[in-house]
């Protein structure tokens, strides 16, 4: 069983450039979450995709935006960068309908806005 | 607000010495409550749950009972060992299915 594997691990940007980092869910699992964590705080929720559309979606500007690929893959995409979205993003995925609040972390990609 | 405070870290112990992190949430209602733990270089991880007022979770020696009146789910281990090192983090489930955070404890186990 793969488990949830996240890319790039880590990247650099500047201000105003546009980023993408992906995410590959565990194998079985439909649905996919994203979350961005800020150093010494608790992650907080971006968005979830289940079936290729969003369900659900956290207090993040709209230039946070997100698809799902029909194999359950994701990608998350975040424009005109500023200096706060230096985190590290993670995904996490879990299993058909499950609102459970089990999820299963990739290792998440870190992020840092120059 | 609907929100999830834990208490600040790095909690620093020595090896089979008895843990606590405190947790305490707020909500509407009664919530799920979850621990998480992220071990160094690695991704978040379940460590337990509980799904209604009284019920305990555990694992791996960790235990942590949903306290309804005090709410809270504090988080225990009668011996702790270096390899428990790690963050950990409190959850509440919320309406919406989706998980609110604490901002984390760090634990540091010296042998």
């Amino acid at each position: 069983e793969t488990g949830v594997t996240q890319s790039p691990t880590h990247l650099i940007k500047t201000r105003g450039q546009q980023v993408t980092l992906r995410c590959s869910s565990q194998s079985g699992h439909n649905t996919v979450s994203w979350y961005q964590q800020a150093l010494g705080q608790g992650p907080q929720f971006i968005f979830q995709y289940y079936r290729e559309e969003e369900n659900g979606r956290g207090n993040f500007p709209p230039r946070f935006s997100g698809l799902q690929f029909p194999n359950y893959s994701s990608e998350l995409n975040v424009n005109a960068l500023e200096l706060d979205d230096s985190a590290l993003y993670l995904c996490a995925s879990s299993p058909e309908g499950a609102n459970t609040g089990e999820l299963f972390f990739g290792e998440g990609s870190r992020l840092t806005v120059l | 607000g609907n929100s999830v405070t834990q208490m600040e870290g790095p909690v620093t112990l020595s090896e089979e010495a008895f843990l606590t992190i405190n947790c305490t949430y707020t909500a509407t209602g009664y919530p799920s409550l979850f621990w998480y733990v992220q071990y160094p270089g690695e991704g978040l991880q379940l460590l337990l749950k509980a799904t209604k007022a009284d019920d305990k979770g555990s694992n791996k020696g960790f235990e942590a009972t949903y306290r309804k009146e005090t709410t809270s789910f504090h988080l225990e281990k009668g011996s702790v060992q270096v390899s428990d090192s790690a963050v950990y983090f409190c959850a509440r489930l919320d309406s919406n299915y989706q998980l609110i955070w604490g901002a984390g404890t760090k634990l540091i186990i010296k042998p």
